[in-house]
């Protein structure tokens, strides 16, 4: 069965320093990664999906087959980057489309 | 375009009482996914309809059920309500493209249902 895996809860990291919100899969099909983020009292929205290979608010995600990650990165943060973060895998079958999503990591960027 | 809504934004019921709640798909879309998201979870699949039937379905009871209607839209319905069941509903919503499949599911606000 599938699973997405985010190890932290919680993370905190001063501005201006890099971070990495970590994300590991499990999955016997060609995956499909996305991450998701919820900013406080706004909707769940995409960030980015692995497929495009772009960088949304100086955020990337590379894809690792052979160690089944999907890590989010960001150089430097910025406090508006706090928010809630999901890795999703998504399963596609003929019949429909699914997101499985891991529990989410808190990221606070303090000042 | 709104994007996805969804009616109500909050919701109280009792034990064993019976609820529906309703999903507007952005414009353009023809496919509704529900999630359950339990606090301090991430969102778990409960099911898919287009072509308004149900196409997937996770690991969810019989208590859950849906329906699409020809405008897209579409209703979760839970029956007999456990405390259990108090969570963030939400709703997305995509577009199938024949050959390519399913695009991007976009979200809605959700609906916060408290069982007491």
């Amino acid at each position: 069965a599938q699973r997405v895996t985010q190890p932290e809860k919680l993370l905190s990291v001063f501005k201006g320093a890099p971070v990495e919100l970590k994300c590991n899969y499990s999955y016997s099909g060609s995956p499909e990664l996305f991450w998701y983020v919820q900013y406080s009292r706004q909707r769940l929205q995409l960030l980015l999906r692995h497929i495009s290979r772009e960088s949304i608010k100086g955020f990337t995600a590379d894809l690792n087959k052979g160690e089944t990650s999907f890590h989010l990165k960001k150089p430097f943060a910025q406090e508006e980057d706090s928010a809630m973060y999901y890795c999703a895998l998504s399963i596609r079958e003929t019949s429909g489309s699914r997101l499985t999503f891991g529990e989410g990591t808190q990221l606070t960027v303090n000042p | 375009d709104a994007g996805v809504t969804q009616s109500p934004t909050h919701l109280i019921k009792t034990r064993g009482q019976q609820v529906t709640l309703r999903c507007s798909p952005k414009s353009g879309h023809d496919t509704v996914s529900w999630y359950q998201q339990a606090l301090g979870q991430g969102p778990q699949f409960i099911f898919q309809y287009y072509e308004e039937e149900e196409r997937q379905r996770g690991n969810f009871p019989d208590r859950f059920s849906g329906h699409q209607f020809p405008n897209y839209s579409s209703e979760l319905n839970v029956n007999a309500l456990l405390l259990g069941d108090s969570a963030l509903y939400l709703c997305a919503s995509s577009l199938f493209t024949g050959t390519g499949g399913w695009e991007t599911q976009y979200f809605g606000p959700g609906t916060r249902l408290l069982v007491l």
